[in-house]
C-alpha cells in the first residue's frame, strides 16, 4: 500500500514570495490533515478536510494561508505572502475516516523562508 | 494551558535496557484518545501505540506499552529492550473526541538516544 505522498520535499524562498505544497493521501482515506511543525516543537494542526469539505481551519492564518481539496483526494496548501516565521516542516496526514485511530503521515515539506 | 506536556527534552539509555518517556495531558472531555508517535531524523511520523480513555487495560504493541494512569492524567510510553534504531524524537498526542475536528494535539517531544 502506497503511503502519503508530498512534494516538494524541500523549498527555499524569500519572504513575501508565494509557495504551494501538494499532498496525495492514501487511496480511500476520506480525512486529510495539514500540520505545521516548527523546529523543536510538535506538529500543530492547520486544517482538516473530510472528503472535500473543511472540518476545522480554526488555526489556519487565513490572511496568508489557503488550502483546498477540490475532488476529495489530493490537496494543496498555499502560503502567500510568506513570512520568516513560516519556516517549518509542513506535514500532511490522512486517515480512513474521522475518528479513526491511526493517522498516516507523509514525509513532509521543509520550507525555509529567507 | 498546555494540553500535552512532555517534561523530558532528552533521554539516554543503553541498548537492551527499558526506558520510560513521560507524558501528562489536560482535558475536560470524558472521551479522548492518547497516541505516541516516533519521528526519526528522516522526518516522517510513525504511529506507535494508542490508548482510549475508556479502555480498561493498558495498550501494548510489541516492545511498546502505554502506562495509562487516568486519575493522574498521565500516559507514559515504556519501551522495553531498547535498540539502536529506537533513537529518535518521540511525541505524545491527544485527540478530544467531542470536538468538531479529530486532529491530534501534540506535545513538544522527547529525544531518545540509545547507545551500544
Amino acid at each position: 500500500e502506497a503511503g502519503v505522498a508530498q512534494s516538494p520535499r524541500y523549498k527555499i524562498i524569500e519572504k513575501r514570495q508565494s509557495v504551494a505544497f501538494w499532498c496525495n493521501p492514501i487511496s480511500g482515506h476520506a480525512t486529510l490533515y495539514w500540520y505545521q511543525q516548527i523546529l523543536g516543537q510538535g506538529p500543530k494542526l492547520l486544517i482538516q478536510f473530510q472528503n472535500n469539505g473543511v472540518v476545522d481551519d480554526s488555526q489556519l492564518p487565513k490572511d496568508r494561508f489557503s488550502a483546498e481539496r477540490l475532488k476529495g483526494v489530493d490537496s494543496t496548501l498555499k502560503i502567500q505572502p510568506a513570512k520568516l516565521e513560516d519556516s517549518a516542516v509542513y506535514l500532511c496526514a490522512s486517515s480512513l475516516a474521522q475518528g479513526y485511530n491511526e493517522q498516516f503521515f507523509g514525509p513532509g515539506t521543509r520550507l525555509t523562508v529567507l | 494551558a498546555q494540553k500535552i506536556t512532555q517534561t523530558q527534552p532528552g533521554m539516554f539509555v543503553q541498548e537492551k535496557e527499558a526506558v520510560t518517556l513521560d507524558c501528562t495531558y489536560d482535558t475536560s472531555d470524558p472521551s479522548y484518545g492518547l497516541f505516541w508517535y516516533k519521528q526519526p531524523s528522516s522526518g516522517e511520523m510513525i504511529f506507535l501505540i494508542y490508548q482510549g480513555s475508556y479502555d480498561q487495560q493498558n495498550a501494548t504493541e510489541g516492545r511498546y506499552s502505554l502506562n495509562f494512569q487516568k486519575a493522574r492524567k498521565s500516559a507514559n510510553l515504556v519501551i522495553s529492550a531498547s535498540q539502536l534504531g529506537d533513537s529518535a524524537m518521540y511525541f505524545c498526542a491527544m485527540r478530544e473526541n467531542n470536538q468538531a475536528g479529530t486532529a491530534l494535539i501534540f506535545g513538544k517531544g522527547t529525544t531518545l538516544s540509545v547507545s551500544s
